[in-house]
């Protein structure tokens, strides 16, 4: 059984381009959350996601970040037109349907480093 | 909403000792989860325990135990025995009944053998 699988693990881009980061969640799971983490800090919260539908995007910048989780396939978190302040570690996590008592599972993050 | 705060950005306990993380949490709510995550430098966020709000038993797992103070909202993290293993980020979460998860700022424990 598969954890939450996180693609690519490492992401590298200009400033300008776009950064499209995967989650795949746990199977069974049908809750996806995504946080991002600056060098020293915690994880903030950004978006969360049930399939073909979002629940909270309270922490998601108004500008350049969008995500989905479509029907079929991964949730997709998207940076358009990147800038240094992009670069951070980005986790996906997941959880079943009613949150479940064991908190969520992470997946070992994408490091998007913007140059 | 939520805050959760950890009020030591870094310990350092002798191997084999014992160490206590501290957090504290605001909230209105009275039904809720609390968590530690452990961080190694991998990156892997790891559960290493939990505690939910209605009970009032401190949750133990192994050489980890937590110490919930329900009234105070506070939730710290003991660990006993410490191992090299133990060195990491280690951090405090809240998660509220709508499945939100709110972490603290971390806690970076260091091990010296």
């Amino acid at each position: 059984n598969a954890g939450v699988m996180q693609n690519p693990r490492h992401l590298v881009r200009r400033r300008g381009q776009e950064a499209r980061l995967r989650c795949s969640p746990m199977k069974g799971h049908s809750h996806v959350y995504w946080y991002r983490q600056l060098p020293e800090e915690g994880l903030k919260f950004m978006v969360y996601l049930q399939k073909e539908n979002i629940i909270d995007e309270s922490g998601m910048p108004k500008e350049r970040f969008s995500a989905e989780f479509p029907k079929e396939g991964p949730s997709i978190l998207r940076i358009q037109q990147v800038v240094r302040g992009d670069s951070a570690a980005y986790f996906c996590a997941s959880s079943p349907a009613w949150g479940g008592q064991d908190g969520y599972t992470f997946g070992s993050g994408t490091r998007l480093t913007v140059v | 909403a939520q805050t959760v705060t950890q009020s030591q950005p870094e310990m350092s306990v002798q191997e084999a000792e014992t160490v206590t993380l501290s957090c504290t949490y605001d909230t209105s709510e009275s039904d809720y989860y609390l968590f530690w995550y452990k961080q190694p430098p991998s990156r892997q966020m790891i559960l290493v325990i939990r505690q939910e709000a209605y009970k009032q038993q401190n949750a133990t797992e192994n050489r980890f135990s937590v110490n919930f103070q329900k009234a105070a909202k506070s939730f710290s993290l003991k660990i006993s025995d410490s191992q090299l293993g133990d060195a990491a980020m280690y951090f405090c979460a809240y998660r509220n009944a709508g499945n939100m998860l709110t972490f603290g700022g971390g806690t970076r424990l260091m091990v010296k053998p």
